[in-house]
């Protein structure tokens, strides 16, 4: 049974508007949170994480949201850019040992 | 920049083949992963190791073997390949030492098999 889901497959988006990537998660016991960008033909790229004592972390144009209440996090860029367009993996870890991974959301940003 | 290298990027087999797939990591990590991952799906991990001599079979049941010899490299093998194992294979690797708790990825093997 999948524990971490991205229930959209596709998110198209304006250059220069707000892009929301989201992500559920069933295991409580999930204490970390990454976001990876991957590019096609290319290994995933680390974007940005959250541990499970936050609520918020912001790295320049991303920000990432925790809600463990409602085991949902969501992943802001703003403003998108052309160069933002790739696959987003959301992916979450018990003690940082392995690691659950969701299916991915394509965005693709409209100049 | 991570560094972490994996060989070849693309492979075309018949079935029935041996491969390795190569996967080296120069940042002295010392866990090292092994995913199959497939178009609009997630990333299964099918092994990894959390050290020399040390390797575990992960979620996704593989007819892979994998080795760690020496700290940097993590090959994974393949004795008989069939065109079920058509995929694109990702290595990672991660420290348990300092801070950050993200794996670094090399850029792939995209296997197919005739």
């Amino acid at each position: 049974d999948q524990q971490v889901k991205q229930n959209s497959p596709s998110l198209s988006v304006q250059e220069g508007r707000i892009s929301i990537l989201n992500c559920d998660y069933t295991n409580s016991m999930f204490d970390y949170f990454l976001w990876y960008k991957k590019y096609p033909a290319e290994g995933p790229t680390f974007l940005i994480s959250i541990s499970s004592i936050k609520d918020k972390n912001e790295d320049g144009r991303f920000t990432v949201f925790l809600n463990k209440s409602a085991k949902h996090l969501s992943l802001h860029i703003v403003p998108s850019q052309p160069g933002d367009s790739a696959v987003y993996f959301c992916a979450a870890s018990a003690a940082g040992n392995q690691f659950y991974f969701g299916t991915g959301t394509s965005l693709t940003v409209i100049p | 920049e991570a560094d972490i290298y994996q060989t070849p990027r693309y492979l075309v087999i018949g079935t029935g083949k041996k491969i390795t797939l190569e996967c080296s990591q120069t940042m002295g990590h010392d866990k090292m992963y092994w995913y199959q991952q497939d178009p609009g799906m997630e990333l299964h991990l099918i092994h990894y190791s959390y050290g020399v001599n040390s390797t575990e079979k992960g979620d996704l049941s593989s007819e892979s073997t994998v080795s760690r010899i020496r700290t940097e490299h993590f090959p994974l093998t393949l004795e008989s390949a069939r065109p079920s194992h058509t995929s694109q294979y990702l290595c990672a690797s991660k420290s348990s030492r300092g801070a950050g708790l993200q794996q670094f990825f090399g850029p792939g093997t995209r296997l197919t098999v005739l």
